[in-house]
């Protein structure tokens, strides 16, 4: 019964390759959000969707395409993945007008 | 734009230690304010929440005050444990549409035993 899920939780692969992480929640909420978070431990939002429609994208590259194809999942791809793309990525939901944001476990992508 | 300022860690405790991470904002308007947790190897847990000016979120021995006019949103427990030992974070999220939070640095605790 897990609330925020992602796919998969460790991801290895090598520079220029195309990739995709999966998230998906069960407690009906309408946005959910991907943040990447740096080996400093920083946090950053990348993208936010809510009820299918994006609402936030922060100045993120152009590799990176977010896709929802209802309001229970967000999946992120990556194409031409680069060294620096290597980092942990959370999913999380919330309520569309409420502050609080659930987390996944986070996919730890190492790019090599 | 919105920031979050805390302090850098790591802070080491001894268990049964007082613990105060400091924490303050800049945002338009009064945005909400949270304290978040990542325990070792996991994800981000809503730790303590408050959502307008001396509200006083509380979880776990946890707590801290929305303080307007200090523009801060102190983390306090008065005896740690070791299973406290993790990351925090303090984060904002404005009122308007679009629910983004602005999480600060993150502060790791280490509680020995």
């Amino acid at each position: 019964d897990t609330a925020v899920s992602q796919t998969p939780k460790y991801l290895v692969t090598q520079m220029g390759n195309d990739k995709s992480i999966k998230c998906e929640q069960n407690l009906g909420h309408d946005t959910m959000y991907w943040y990447k978070q740096d080996s400093k431990k920083f946090l950053k939002i990348m993208f936010s969707y809510n009820n299918k429609e994006l609402i936030i994208n922060e100045t993120v590259p152009n590799r990176f395409s977010p896709k929802s194809p209802d309001k229970a999942h967000l999946n992120l791809h990556i194409n031409s993945l680069e060294l620096g793309d290597s980092a942990v990525y959370f999913c999380a939901s919330s309520q569309a007008q409420g502050g609080e944001q659930y987390f996944g476990p986070g996919t730890r992508l190492t790019v090599t | 734009g919105d920031s979050v300022t805390q302090m850098e860690g790591p802070v080491t405790l001894s268990e049964e230690a007082f613990l105060t991470i400091n924490c303050t904002y800049t945002a338009t308007g009064y945005p909400s304010l949270f304290w978040y947790v990542q325990y070792p190897g996991e994800g981000l847990q809503l730790l303590l929440k408050a959502t307008k000016a001396d509200d006083k979120g509380s979880n776990k021995g946890f707590e801290a005050t929305y303080r307007k006019e200090t523009t801060s949103f102190h983390l306090e427990k008065g005896s740690v444990q070791v299973s406290d030992s993790a990351v925090y974070f303090c984060a904002l999220a404005p009122r308007a549409a679009g629910n983004k939070l602005t999480f600060g640095g993150g502060t790791r605790v280490l509680v020995k035993p």
